[in-house]
């Protein structure tokens, strides 16, 4: 069945330091991959997406890139802040039916230490 | 101007009862999901309708009944609520056909007692 893995589960760096979540997918024929931020007790946000036609994306600070060939796909924040504490969530769109489902990983909590 | 907007944010309830988790989204999408998180933060999908049309209807209870009036606007209702029931609902809305993102509403935390 689909299904995406997600690691580390959690993970502390330091002010400044960068931060780096992988996750992988098993429905090669999946083409978008999209990350969401989920700070406590508020709704998931769409952070940054990358589409299969492309192999890297970059906004500001963060940064994803995708290996179709070996199903994987990373998200790197660069000088991370504390406001950059939160659930991290990457995605892949089923390729099944057209219905836009998104099989989400089980998160990676980030704690950005001052 | 709330893009998806949920009722209410809380609900507490006892077992037995029955509810209704109410979403409404002014994006003009065509699609809305109902998607689970559990205490472990899982997210995972319950249902979605495309302009009104049932697309998706994952192993779910059938205690758990959706509805879509128009599609601008998604219920979750629950039948006979259970322990296990507790959890945060998130409704989303995307434009749909799988490549694009969801905009979420701001959940509902539900608890059985």
């Amino acid at each position: 069945g689909e299904n995406v893995e997600q690691h580390p589960s959690t993970l502390s760096v330091q002010e400044g330091d960068s931060a780096v979540i992988k996750c992988t997918y098993s429905d090669s024929a999946s083409n978008y991959f999209p990350w969401y931020k989920q700070e406590l007790g508020k709704r998931p946000q769409l952070i940054i997406d990358i589409r299969s036609n492309v192999g890297e994306k970059k906004d500001q600070r963060i940064a994803v890139t995708l290996n179709k060939t070996a199903k994987h796909f990373s998200l790197h924040i660069t000088e991370t802040q504390p406001e950059d504490s939160a659930v991290y969530f990457c995605a892949a769109a089923s390729s099944s039916g057209n219905t836009g489902k998104l099989i989400f990983g089980q998160g990676t909590t980030l704690q950005v230490k001052p | 101007d709330t893009a998806v907007s949920q009722t209410p944010k809380y609900l507490v309830t006892q077992m037995g009862n029955d509810k209704s988790i109410k979403c409404e989204q002014n994006l003009g999408h065509d699609t809305m999901y109902w998607y689970k998180q559990d205490s472990k933060k899982f997210l995972k999908i319950m249902f979605s309708y495309n302009n009104k049309e049932l697309i998706i209807n994952e192993t779910v209870p059938n205690r758990f009944s959706p509805k879509s009036p128009d599609k601008a606007h998604l219920n979750l209702h629950i039948n006979s609520l259970e322990l296990g029931d507790s959890a945060v609902y998130f409704c989303a809305s995307s434009r749909g056909g799988g490549n694009y993102g969801y905009t979420f509403g701001s959940g509902t935390r539900l608890t059985v007692v």
